[in-house]
């Protein structure tokens, strides 16, 4: 079965500091995808950036971008310049690329920006 | 493009009652998946269906908990006899498996608050 790992339940930065979320996953799989989603307190999910497995160039959206370590199953989120609106929870997911198949969620990071 | 509708938004229900939470997924997405989502934890994975088909149901309780997704209409997420540990955000998500990957978006989720 597959797992995702966030270890840091909150964090709290600056605005315009940079702050990377960790996440880890465990997977037998060779494809799959790998995601970032966002919370905010209006409790909808937004997603943020996308990553496939078998892609080698770590994906990037403006502001956000991914460090993915297929090897190490690893795969933070870097925010670049944060801004208040940022502040959210935010998740870490994994997918099976098989088309019978769901999302699994961390337990999520809370993260904070401070004015 | 409308995105994933859920309704009620909001929903109270004494305890023994039925509540009844629909989602109508993306135009032109077949897959529609439930999630829910207890107070300051992340989403659990509840059941998967394509248009009348349950394709994962393994994250459903046993008893009082049923989905369908018939060929016209809404995705329903039934549960009978609520009790207050019900009470939680329910999400619903759709995703459409083409060529170019798969993304599963969200709606802004429905909360039943049971009392």
């Amino acid at each position: 079965a597959q797992t995702v790992t966030q270890s840091q339940p909150e964090m709290s930065v600056q605005e315009a500091e940079t702050v990377t979320l960790s996440c880890t996953y465990d997977t037998s799989e060779s494809n799959y995808y790998l995601f970032w989603y966002k919370q905010p307190p209006s409790r909808q999910m937004i997603l943020v950036i996308r990553q496939e497995a078998y892609k080698q160039q770590n994906a990037t959206e403006n502001r956000f971008s991914v460090n993915f370590q297929k090897a190490a199953k690893s795969f933070s989120l870097k925010i670049s310049d944060s801004q208040l609106g940022d502040t959210a929870m935010y998740f870490c997911a994994f997918m099976k690329m098989n088309r019978d198949d769901k999302i699994i969620f961390g337990k999520g990071t809370r993260l904070h920006i401070l004015p | 493009n409308a995105g994933v509708m859920q309704n009620p938004r909001h929903l109270v229900r004494r305890r023994g009652q039925e509540a009844r939470l629909r989602c109508s997924p993306m135009k032109g997405h077949s897959h529609v998946y439930w999630y829910r989502q207890l107070p300051e934890e992340g989403l659990k994975f509840m059941v998967y269906l394509q248009k009348e088909n349950i394709i994962d149901e393994s994250g459903m309780p046993k008893e009082r908990f049923s989905a369908e997704f018939p060929k016209e209409g809404p995705s329903i997420l039934r549960i009978q006899q609520v009790v207050r540990g019900d009470s939680a955000a329910y999400f619903c998500a759709s995703s459409y498996l083409g060529l170019s990957g798969n993304t599963i978006y969200f709606g802004e989720g429905s909360w039943l608050t049971v009392v």
